[in-house]
């Protein structure tokens, strides 16, 4: 079974400008979230994704968004670039929405805005 | 709202000795309790998970915790380092609705040959 996949896996942009992660989840998988890794501030949960609706939410600015679409497959848009949105941008699926269930993870999109 | 505290962000160990990663945990419910490893640029692996059938946990590549509620603690083991074992190891306690993860800040261990 083919894991978790995110695309692209390296990302340069200027700031100011917006960008667009993908994530395709592992087959079977409903549950789609995403997390911000960065050396300050560690592993941060953006959002979650459940069968298209988004059923949980971080701390972040609006600028940070995301769908699901009727694939499970997700993506995350982040507009207005700012240079401390540099970091690794990591989405995990898991099969259901029970708290107990692990995530799986893909390895990452690492954006650098300059 | 839940956290997670991992002591030691840095862990260097002799190949062939103990690992001993800390981990303490707040939470208002019972928690569910999970390890990850990240090896360098890599997403984050599953190693474990804690919920609630048993308060020592196997997990994958000999690591074991366990789960000590009176401590508030799930501790990670690894009785003999290995030169793979050289890694970043993070915490997690899941919330009581959905998938979202709250982590440690991570222990990066460095395994001496």
């Amino acid at each position: 079974k083919a894991g978790v996949t995110q695309t692209p896996r390296y990302l340069i942009k200027t700031r100011g400008q917006q960008v667009t992660l993908s994530c395709s989840p592992i087959s079977g998988h409903r549950s789609v979230s995403w997390y911000q890794q960065t050396p300050g501030q560690g592993l941060q949960f953006l959002f979650e994704y459940f069968s298209e609706t988004q059923r949980n939410k971080g701390n972040f600015p609006g600028r940070f968004s995301g769908r699901q679409f009727s694939n499970s497959r997700s993506e995350m848009n982040v507009s207005t670039l700012e240079l401390g949105d540099s970091a690794l941008y990591l989405c995990a699926s898991s099969s259901d929405r029970a708290h107990n269930s692990p995530l799986h993870f893909g390895n990452g999109t690492r954006l650098t805005v300059t | 709202a839940q956290s997670v505290t991992q002591l030691g962000s840095h862990v260097s160990v002799s190949e062939g000795a103990l690992v001993l990663l800390r981990c303490n945990y707040s939470s208002s419910v019972p928690p569910y309790l999970f390890w990850y490893v990240q090896y360098p640029n890599q997403g984050l692996q599953l190693l474990l998970k804690y919920t609630s059938a048993a308060t020592l946990v196997k997990g994958i590549n000999g690591f074991e915790a366990e789960f000590k509620k009176s401590e508030t603690s799930f501790h990670l083991t690894k009785p003999s380092a290995h030169m793979s074992d050289a890694a970043e190891y993070f915490c997690a306690v899941s919330e009581p609705a959905g998938n979202k993860l709250t982590f440690g800040g991570g222990t990066r261990v460095l395994v001496k040959p």
